[in-house]
């Protein structure tokens, strides 16, 4: 699996947008972008993934560049509950037995 | 609710005896996993099952074991050879290996 950067730590305000970005520049044809982040003391939380396409659900959007090397997950109006830490993984669906949690972003959101 | 039940939330071990961690999911799941969390790391495969009664070993098996004698149950059990138990154990399930992964709240063992 591709390896990912991530920044260690970013600060949002709540009600505003939380971008949180990942660089994946290693990343090949066959392989996913998924997004999962872990509240503490809690096990980590499926967000959203995407191959090429930009996705959206009811959690986030996730915008993916046209190279795919990297990509940002969008939190459109981020509340004090998504205070956690998010991490960019990069996959290949089929043979993933594992996930690999890289270090992650610690995202703060302040009142 | 659909999703992914784990108890105890937190397990206490004494020196030398097993303890074995519940996981269950009614999502009609066809693969599950185990992973060990320890203080500010990721996440380390123990087990995995494609299927029930088929499981293969993760990355640190070693004294560890499960079972999967039902498709929405996979316990693992932390025997008296794992001689560093102390972690956050979380499970974890996909309708087909492969596929993404939910995760349980986790149970959190510690050793007394």
């Amino acid at each position: 699996d591709a390896k990912t950067t991530q920044p260690p730590s970013m600060d949002c305000a709540e009600g505003r947008a939380a971008n949180l970005p990942c660089n994946h520049s290693t990343i090949s044809g066959n392989e996913y972008v998924y997004w999962y982040r872990q509240i503490h003391s809690q096990g980590p939380q499926y967000i959203i993934h995407g191959l090429k396409n930009n996705e959206t659900n009811e959690m986030a959007s996730l915008i993916i560049t046209e190279d795919r090397k990297s990509s940002t997950l969008i939190l459109p109006h981020a509340t004090l509950r998504d205070t956690a830490v998010y991490y960019c993984i990069v996959r290949i669906k089929a043979a993933g037995n594992k996930l690999t949690f890289g270090g992650g972003t610690r995202v703060l959101v302040k009142p | 609710d659909g999703g992914i039940t784990q108890s105890p939330k937190y397990l206490f071990r004494k020196e030398g005896q097993n303890v074995t961690l519940s996981c269950e999911q009614n999502l009609n799941h066809d693969a599950m996993y185990w992973y060990r969390q320890d203080p500010g790391q990721g996440l380390r495969l123990i087990y995995y099952s494609q299927i029930v009664n088929d499981f293969q070993k993760g990355d640190i098996a070693e004294g560890y074991s499960v079972s999967r004698e039902k498709k929405e149950s996979f316990p693992l059990t932390v025997t008296s050879a794992q001689k560093n138990p102390t972690a956050f154990y979380l499970c974890a399930s996909s309708i087909v290996q492969g596929e993404t992964q939910y995760f349980g709240p986790g149970t959190r063992l510690l050793v007394l």
